[in-house]
């Protein structure tokens, strides 16, 4: 089973700043197809920003952008905005058996 | 407009049971793999069970031990959960998330409901 770690756990940073999120897998992803990202504010649902590892979901803003391959991937938020603050978590798919993970999730505070 | 909504959560005692549901509807629902995820209080997100359109192939996380059964009513757009012998590490949020363009990733997510598992 492939786990997932996200650094750091809690990120705090200032409207208008980048921001870049990691996440390292325990093994090499099969394909980067596999990884995706999403958001959750308090009390709401997650939703999906990036799948594939960089494609954006239907209505992401182009501020919100992924990228890596095998073990490491990065979702990187180009110019922090107020509703950015949330929590991220990374999440990939495995076929052999068929099961998902996710990250343990990093936390994005206003400084 | 895509729309899943879960219904069924509450307080249960440890050893209990508890059938949820997820109504869809925005979409074919009979096309798509359907979810389960769940979150506890304070925590990140856990995946609980998948089941394909058909019904035919459902799959679970090992930490459930064969307690909990995914099904689906593709004439009634609906998932379900059912849940037996509910433990407290059980309490949870639980999502009801739709996989309607690969299977790799969960596009829509319900708001959830919470299952409380106390004595």
């Amino acid at each position: 089973e492939i786990v997932l770690t996200q650094s750091p756990g809690t990120l705090s940073l200032s409207p208008g700043e980048r921001a870049t999120l990691s996440c390292r897998a325990s093994q090499s992803v099969s394909s980067s197809n596999y990884l995706a990202w999403y958001q959750q504010k308090p009390g709401q649902a997650p939703r999906l920003l990036i799948y594939g590892a960089s494609s954006r979901a239907t209505g992401i803003p182009d501020r919100f952008s992924g990228s890596g391959s095998g073990t490491d991937f990065t979702l990187t938020i180009s110019r922090l905005e107020p509703e950015d603050f949330a929590v991220y978590y990374c999440q990939q798919y495995g076929s052999s058996p068929l099961m998902y993970t996710f990250g343990q999730g990093t936390k994005l505070e206003i400084k | 407009e895509v729309q899943l909504v879960e219904s069924g959560g509450g307080l249960v005692k440890p050893g209990g049971s508890l059938r949820l549901s997820c109504a869809a509807s925005g979409f074919t629902f009979s096309y798509y793999t359907m979810n389960w995820v769940r979150q506890a209080p304070g925590k990140g997100l856990e995946w609980v069970s998948s089941i394909s359109s058909s019904g035919t192939s459902k799959y679970f996380a090992d930490s459930l031990k064969g307690r909990f059964t995914i099904s689906r009513d593709n004439t009634k757009n609906s998932l379900y959960l059912q849940m037996n012998n509910l433990r407290a590490e059980d309490t949870a949020v639980y999502f009801c998330a739709s996989a309607t363009n690969s299977w790799y990733y969960f596009d829509f997510w319900g708001q959830g409901t919470l299952v409380t598992v106390s004595s």
